[in-house]
């Protein structure tokens, strides 16, 4: 399957620490995407990095790729108590018309 | 901000019936998506569609699924004979251009129930 598949499932911190998940699939992609979702609520892009890029920053998010592990990683760095929710990586399937989402990590950050 | 709006929010229907979720994707896009999710679990993609016609499906997307645009701005799954196990929450994304290497943008849901 190409989907990816975030590490850990769910992480707990506290407020000012950072936060990293990790994706990992298994075919070659042209790009890997990362979406945030609130509790019930729809996701969000956050971010996304082609298959030439190695690092890429949004504000406090920091994404990394790997090809040649097939992985990626995201940073959020100096977390608040709103980012916590569930972080899904995204690759594209093989007929490249849709986006498969990995399980997701369950970010919980406490002030 | 544009934004992909999803009706209705909550629907409760009985088993066997038939349901008719809708969207509204973003005006100038042209790929759409359903999505769904049951509690707790993974987002599962159901099917793609562009141009009038679906692109990608996945195994979920057996025949009791159908997909339509009937207006030029709506854009409808149906699911003909509902089973408990379609219990889910229901996404429609929508993204501008033709192929999935691009930022899609997602409904806030429906939730289904199915009793």
């Amino acid at each position: 399957s190409q989907q990816g598949e975030e590490d850990p499932q769910a992480l707990s911190i506290q407020e000012g620490e950072n936060a990293t998940m990790n994706c990992s699939y298994k075919t070659s992609i042209n790009n890997l995407q990362w979406y945030r979702q609130n509790s019930g609520r729809g996701l969000v892009h956050l971010i996304l990095i082609r298959s030439n890029e190695r690092e890429k920053h949004s504000g406090r998010l920091r994404v990394t790729l790997d090809t040649s592990k097939k992985s990626s990683s995201l940073l959020i760095t100096a977390s608040r108590a709103a980012d916590t929710a569930s972080y899904f990586c995204a690759t594209v399937s093989p007929a490249g018309t849709a986006l498969i989402f990995g399980k997701g990590t369950t970010l919980s950050v406490s002030s | 901000e544009p934004e992909v709006t999803q009706t209705p929010s909550h629907q409760v229907t009985q088993m066997g019936q038939e349901v008719i979720l809708r969207c509204v994707p973003i005006s100038n896009h042209l790929y759409f998506y359903w999505y769904r999710q049951i509690l707790g679990q993974k987002v599962e993609f159901l099917v793609s569609f562009y141009n009038n016609e679906i692109s990608e499906k996945s195994e979920i997307f057996d025949d009791q699924f159908s997909v339509e645009r009937p207006d030029g701005s709506n854009f409808t799954l149906k699911i003909r004979s509902t089973k408990l196990e379609d219990s889910a929450m229901y996404f429609c994304a929508s993204s501008a251009w033709r192929r999935a290497n691009t930022e899609a943008f997602f409904g806030q849901g429906t939730r289904l129930t199915v009793v």
